[in-house]
């Protein structure tokens, strides 16, 4: 069964600092990677999707890494802003059906 | 720009009611998921579509829960009857299919369900 594992849990960075989210996931046999953005009380927003024949994708101020013989994933948001606060999500799709397995998530607080 | 829509977005019912959720996908994509959300947690998988028919429903309490997705298109998840542990955010999703590693999967914005 995947697992997936988000750390830290929670992170709290003044404005202006880049940062690195961690995902680890147990089963290298995945199809993809998703990255989401979940604000309180909210739904969640794609950022990126990393292909698993891919290393990395970036959407301006974000890129994430996926290393999948490590079972790893990294999203790094550069020069944070207080409105990049909010609960960043991790996914693995896996199986036939590209089934999509969460983290818990990490807390980002950004700020001023 | 295309949205998946959800209505209602909070529901407040007692335990041992009735209570149903509808989910209208992006227009033209095939595959249809819902998630339950607990607070502080991840989405769990509970039911996907792909057009009318059920690809996964390992994880839906099949005693309290159906799903159904008739014509293709929009969705409806029930519960009946609700308990406590069933409060939790219900989340809807889309994509253009599955197979191989290049769907990504859009989300609607949630039904916040309170069961008391």
């Amino acid at each position: 069964k995947q697992e997936v594992t988000q750390i830290p849990a929670a992170l709290s960075v003044p404005e202006g600092e880049n940062l690195v989210l961690n995902c680890s996931f147990t089963d290298s046999a995945i199809y993809n990677l998703q990255w989401f953005r979940q604000d309180p009380g909210k739904g969640l927003t794609s950022l990126l999707l990393i292909q698993s024949s891919q290393r990395e994708q970036t959407s301006g101020r974000l890129n994430a890494s996926l290393d999948k013989s490590s079972g790893r994933s990294t999203l790094y948001i550069a020069a944070s802003q207080p409105g990049d606060s909010a609960t960043y999500l991790c996914a693995v799709g896996t199986g036939t059906a590209s089934k999509l397995t969460f983290g818990t998530g990490t807390r980002l607080q950004v700020t001023l | 720009e295309a949205e998946v829509a959800q209505s209602p977005r909070y529901k407040i019912t007692e335990k041992s009611q009735a209570v149903a959720f509808w989910c209208d996908p992006i227009s033209g994509h095939a595959t249809l998921y819902w998630y339950r959300q607990i607070l502080g947690q991840g989405p769990e998988l509970l039911v996907q579509f792909q057009d009318e028919s059920v690809v996964d429903d390992s994880q839906l309490p099949k005693d309290r829960f159906s799903a159904e997705r008739l014509k293709g298109v929009d969705s409806t998840l029930k519960i009946q009857p609700a308990e406590l542990g069933d409060s939790a955010m219900y989340l809807c999703a889309s994509s253009w299919g599955t197979g191989g590693n290049t769907y990504e999967q859009y989300f609607g914005p949630g039904t916040r369900l309170t069961v008391t």
